[in-house]
């Protein structure tokens, strides 16, 4: 079947420089995206969504872009902070409603 | 958004018993799912809870081991049961609503089976 899947596996960032997170999802008919960050120990916290019929969407120090035409998202975080170190999930929602999850990125923020 | 919790946080369990985590969503909600995280991996869903009427489970997974409930529409229950060491997981209850069906989590139940 298809998956979501992460480029990279773990992300080391000097605090104060932004992060970029990638993510290749496979199923074309994938309507809509969200972002979670799990912190050890935690459940998975929504950070951000966006829909198939946006490229671009942005929160708090947060921006999801989404290139439908490589099937592509990324999550852009500002000015790293120590906090933001956690395992950032992508995922797409397929048919029922379903979420596919991404393999995770763990992000390290060094002071 | 939702506030979702979940009861026991952890428990350690022997091998061959069952244990029913609880999952309490803080409004009514429209879909409800279980999923299961083993250590350093990503999530799966087991099934998605359905309100009044039987769990619909993903491939791999079957109601005789994880029996569901979900009685009313902030409430589910989720059963591991005669469980084996290979159980050992932290599993997750989401909820989902909203215009757009965003889905929320709960702080998962860590599971060790010995």
């Amino acid at each position: 079947g298809e998956s979501v899947g992460l480029h990279l596996p773990t992300l080391s960032v000097q605090e104060g420089d932004n992060s970029i997170i990638n993510c290749a999802y496979s199923n074309s008919a994938s309507d809509y995206f969200i972002w979670y960050k799990q912190e050890s120990g935690k459940g998975p916290q929504f950070i951000i969504d966006i829909r198939s019929n946006m490229d671009k969407r942005q929160g708090q120090r947060v921006t999801v872009l989404l290139n439908k035409t490589v099937k592509h998202l990324s999550l852009q975080i500002a000015a790293t902070q120590p906090g933001d170190s956690a395992v950032y999930f992508c995922a797409e929602r397929t048919n029922d409603y379903k979420l596919s999850f991404g393999a995770g990125t763990t992000v390290t923020v060094r002071a | 958004s939702a506030v979702i919790s979940q009861k026991p946080s952890r428990d350690i369990c022997q091998r061959g018993t069952s244990l029913t985590i609880q999952c309490q969503v803080d409004s009514q909600v429209t879909m409800m799912f279980w999923y299961r995280q083993q250590p350093g991996q990503s999530l799966t869903l087991i099934a998605t809870a359905n309100q009044g009427s039987e769990a619909t489970y993903e491939s791999g997974f079957v109601i005789d081991k994880f029996p569901i409930s979900r009685p009313n529409l902030t409430f589910s229950t989720l059963t591991v049961s005669n469980m084996s060491p290979e159980d050992s997981s932290i599993y997750l209850c989401s909820a989902s609503g909203g215009e757009f069906f965003e889905q929320y989590f709960g702080p998962g139940t860590r599971l060790t089976v010995t």
